[in-house]
């Protein structure tokens, strides 16, 4: 158990809908990262947040959008969606934003686009 | 980004040692080279990261040449358990982890 916490597990919808993931990190890391990975790509990293922040971004559709919150759980916002966006979200944390330790990830959102 | 260069798939019996090659000659003198690995429908988990020395801990092995072109993630003694896609990852302090395709690593038994 890495210690963060990802809900849904799984998740079914249509084309056009819009979804929200939830991440909580591990207790104390101010830094939580989405990554997105498909079936046909490795792990694309998406946008990174530090302390409510927003820190970085990747490859994050403008359909998409993220935050961060006071209690530093984060949310991933997926609109408008297209049968492409069929994969596995990961959350991770760690400690701050410049660490060059660890990410722990959470176990993932199956999100599945009919 | 710094990238590196994985064979995409190795194969090892059980309880022989594994080395997992990794090439990164555009490497800086501040990035840090991590190795994660991901085991079938989880997700990804830390196994050893170094900088210049090798490393040592409960899980592998971090061999890095000494001009820090490559480096070798060393599994001592495969087990079904190690079966994983395992990701070599440059990273600079306060850059983001960028993972590549890694390289599948086939146990059997």
């Amino acid at each position: 158990d890495s210690g963060v916490t990802q809900t849904p597990k799984h998740l079914i919808t249509a084309t056009g809908q819009r979804v929200t993931l939830r991440c909580s990190p591990r207790s104390g890391d101010l830094s939580v990262y989405w990554y997105q990975q498909s079936l046909d790509q490795g792990l694309q990293f998406l946008i990174q947040y530090y302390n409510g922040e927003e820190r970085a971004k990747g490859n994050i559709l403008e359909r998409f959008s993220a935050q961060q919150f006071p209690d530093l759980h984060s949310e991933l916002n997926l609109s408008s969606l297209e049968l492409g966006d069929s994969a596995l979200y990961f959350c991770a944390s760690s400690e701050s934003s410049g660490y060059t330790g660890e990410l722990f990830f959470g176990e993932g959102s199956r999100l599945t686009v009919l | 980004d710094a990238k590196t260069t994985q064979p995409n798939s190795m194969e090892s019996n059980e309880e022989e040692p594994v080395h997992l090659p990794c090439n990164h000659s555009t490497i800086s003198g501040t990035d840090y080279i991590h190795w994660y690995r991901q085991l079938p429908s989880q997700g990804p988990e830390y196994v050893i990261h170094g900088l210049t020395s090798n490393v040592n801990n409960r899980m592998a092995s971090l061999a890095i040449a000494e001009d820090r072109k490559s480096s070798t993630l060393i599994l001592h003694r495969a087990t079904l358990r190690d079966a994983a896609v395992y990701y070599c990852i440059l990273r600079h302090t306060g850059n983001q982890f960028y993972f590549g395709t890694g390289t599948s690593l086939t146990v059997i038994p």
